[in-house]
């Protein structure tokens, strides 16, 4: 069955960094795109952008430029999410979902159970 | 970008009521479109795609209407693990925008 199992829970000091796992199962890696999804505490959903699990080639949301960065390791089905020199406004749970078309239609059909990432000094 | 407006924020309902949820974008997006449910702590589950189509294993009580820019989640029979929070989203273009999110409550 298809697995999306994200790396813990994660404390930062402002200006350090963070990368968050996500490791796939179940299906062909590379034939699904993956997506980043970020929730602040008790807000809604905020899409961050994708990365082609094909070509590797990222497309960030606007507000997820420069400081993050997506990327793979498709040796062992993994997404990556890097956050540099985070904030306190950071402090979020990220998600990876799985990006498939059906019906001509983009669904994010599997999620990850989430990454809690906190920053406080 | 195309803007998402779901109303409302919050519903208090009983077991057995019948629970309607409406989405509005801001440009016409044909049926791309996606409802998802989220429990507390955990991560959202799609329910419907392409506006009306159930995703497997999700109970026949919850379906989905319209297209363009109307769009709405209907639940028959309120059942006690419907309370959640469920969110809208559009993807005909990037950036794949959600609505804000229905908290449904029970009363």
């Amino acid at each position: 069955q298809v697995q999306l199992v994200q790396s813990g829970s994660e404390l930062k000091k402002p200006g350090a960094s963070v990368k968050v796992s996500c490791k796939a199962s179940g299906y062909t890696f590379t034939s699904h795109t993956m997506n980043w999804v970020r929730q602040a505490p008790g807000q809604g959903l905020e899409w961050m952008g994708w990365i082609n699990t094909n070509t590797g080639n990222p497309t960030y949301a606007q507000g997820f430029t420069g400081r993050f960065v997506f990327s793979l390791d498709t040796s062992v089905s993994t997404a990556y999410l890097q956050i540099s020199y985070l904030k306190a406004e950071d402090t979020a749970v990220y998600y990876c979902a799985r990006y498939s078309v059906v019906r001509g239609v983009i669904v994010f059909d599997y999620w990850g159970q989430g990454t809690l990432v906190t920053v406080s000094s | 970008d195309i803007q998402m407006t779901q109303s409302p924020s919050s519903l208090s309902a009983s077991v057995g009521d019948r629970v309607t949820i409406t989405c509005r974008t801001s440009q016409s997006i044909s049926s791309y479109f996606n409802w998802y449910q989220q429990k507390p702590g955990k991560a959202p589950k799609v329910l419907i795609y392409a506006a009306s189509s159930l995703q497997s294993g999700v109970p026949s009580r919850f379906s989905g209407s319209g297209s363009g820019t109307d769009f709405t989640l209907t639940i028959a029979s309120l059942q006690p693990e419907d309370f959640a929070t469920y969110y809208c989203q559009q993807s005909y273009i990037s950036p794949y925008t959600f609505g804000q999110g229905t908290k449904l409550e029970i009363k």
